[in-house]
């Protein structure tokens, strides 16, 4: 079964630099949703998205961005990059199946910021 | 004092122990509930999906939520060194409404190891 892809898998940035990290639902899943987990630490909700609007807004930076775009398909925008954005960031994409939502996380992208 | 409460572990129990994993939490708006596996290196993976106080079983696992005292558990019967993983607890206060929902409210996760 399709899975959630995201790439890159890995990026290494130097402070100040711009990231760009995409996420690719599952085919016909309509909600996606961004999560940061730093190390030894847990998921942390950064925004989610239902068809193609802002659903949801979590704890991010207001230096970080994201859209959704028209095949489902989104994208988040990370600027003026620091140190403590060295994180992995997991993308989750849903679908209602008998009255309930599932979440399917993706294999994460690992930023690590120098 | 973060909204939901995990002990990190590490917790180590023999091949065929029942392993109980635990959450707290403070917000009395979540509703629903769920736990999740998490392997190194990889993205957290559903386990179980728990709305009302009580139990619901699927295979060798068991949820338990128990709203008035704001604790929610996971049993793991017949443990396999396959299970040593992280297990995040996570909620939310709102289901899928057809517009979206919030996102998820997760557990530090309690890091689990299976000793053969």
């Amino acid at each position: 079964a399709a899975g959630v892809i995201q790439s890159p898998r890995h990026l290494i940035k130097e402070k100040r630099e711009t990231a760009t990290l995409k996420c690719y639902p599952i085919p016909r899943h309509d909600t996606v949703y961004w999560y940061q987990q730093g190390p030894g630490q847990d998921p942390q909700f950064l925004i989610s998205f239902y068809e193609k609007m802002q659903s949801d807004k979590g704890s991010i930076p207001d230096r970080f961005s994201a859209q959704q775009f028209s095949d489902y398909h989104s994208e988040l925008n990370m600027s003026s990059l620091e140190l403590g954005d060295s994180a992995l960031y997991f993308c989750a994409s849903s679908l209602v199946a008998g009255g309930r939502e599932t979440q399917y996380f993706g294999p994460g992208t690992r930023l690590l910021v120098l | 004092q973060k909204e939901v409460e995990q002990d990190p572990g590490p917790l180590s129990v023999p091949e065929g122990a029942i392993v109980s994993l635990n959450c707290t939490y403070s917000n009395s708006a979540f509703q629903y509930f769920m736990w999740y596996r998490q392997y190194s290196r990889k993205g957290p993976e559903l386990l179980m999906y728990t709305y009302s106080s009580g139990n619901k079983e699927d295979g060798r696992f068991t949820a338990q939520v128990d709203k008035s005292s704001k604790y929610i558990s996971l049993f793991i019967r017949d443990s396999q060194p396959s299970d040593s993983a992280t297990y995040l607890c996570a909620m939310r206060q709102r289901g899928y409404s057809g517009g979206g929902a919030d996102g998820l409210t997760f557990g530090k996760g309690t890091h689990l190891i299976i000793q053969p």
